[in-house]
């Protein structure tokens, strides 16, 4: 089964500088995909970033990028030039491959940016 | 843009009491799931579906059920609510025809049994 996995429960940043948050997933498939959401206080789920196993080159979304290292089972969000507006609960999440299947979601990180 | 619809934001029920979440989405999308949400433990996939009148457990289904008689329509059925259900209710859906499909969300249920 796969799992995966958030150590920081909480992190903070000022506006305007980078946050780095991290996960960590078991798998013993080849190919999958991974998943960064966002959950402000609105509740409101937003896809932030997605990547492909299969594809070497990381994501990246405007401010948001990742570090995909497939061989470590690791995927880290990297937040640039930090809002206030970024202030939400990150969860990192895993998919198989084969269509029909559900994310499998991370504890999730709350982080809060502040001016 | 796609929009998943739950029927309430907010929800007091009594223990013992049948319970019935409802999900809308307006997109004609395959897959439709139902996750809990308690704080420190993330989102937990409950049921989902990957077609009408089918359904498949999650990680954890027990006291809860499930329908989908129509593809726009998964409803979440709490037989007999505990207070241990109270908690957070997410609905999502997605596409469904092939793997990766971007997952779309509701503003979630906030129920709490008394």
């Amino acid at each position: 089964a796969q799992t995966v996995t958030q150590s920081q429960p909480e992190m903070s940043v000022q506006e305007a500088e980078t946050v780095t948050l991290s996960c960590t997933y078991d798998t013993s498939e080849n190919n999958y995909y991974l998943f960064w959401y966002k959950q402000p206080p609105s509740r409101q789920m937003i896809l932030v970033i997605r990547q492909e196993a299969y594809k070497q080159q990381n994501a990246t979304e405007n401010r948001f990028s990742v570090n995909f290292q497939k061989a470590a089972k690791s995927f880290s969000l990297k937040i640039s030039d930090s809002q206030l507006g970024d202030t939400a609960m990150y969860f990192c999440a895993f998919m198989s491959y084969q269509a029909g299947t559900a994310l499998i979601f991370g504890k999730g990180t709350t982080l809060s940016v502040s001016s | 843009d796609v929009k998943v619809t739950q029927s309430s934001r907010y929800l007091v029920k009594r223990t013992g009491e049948k319970v019935f979440l409802e999900c809308v989405q307006d997109m004609d999308h395959e897959n439709m799931f139902w996750y809990r949400q308690d704080p420190g433990l993330g989102l937990r996939l409950i049921y989902f579906s990957y077609d009408v009148k089918m359904k498949e457990k999650g990680d954890i289904p027990e006291g809860y059920s499930v329908s989908r008689e129509k593809k726009e329509r998964f409803s979440l059925i709490l037989e007999s609510a505990s207070t241990n259900q109270t908690s957070m209710y997410l609905c999502a859906s997605s596409l469904g025809t092939q793997g990766g499909d971007k997952a779309f969300f509701g503003q979630g249920t906030r129920l709490t049994v008394v």
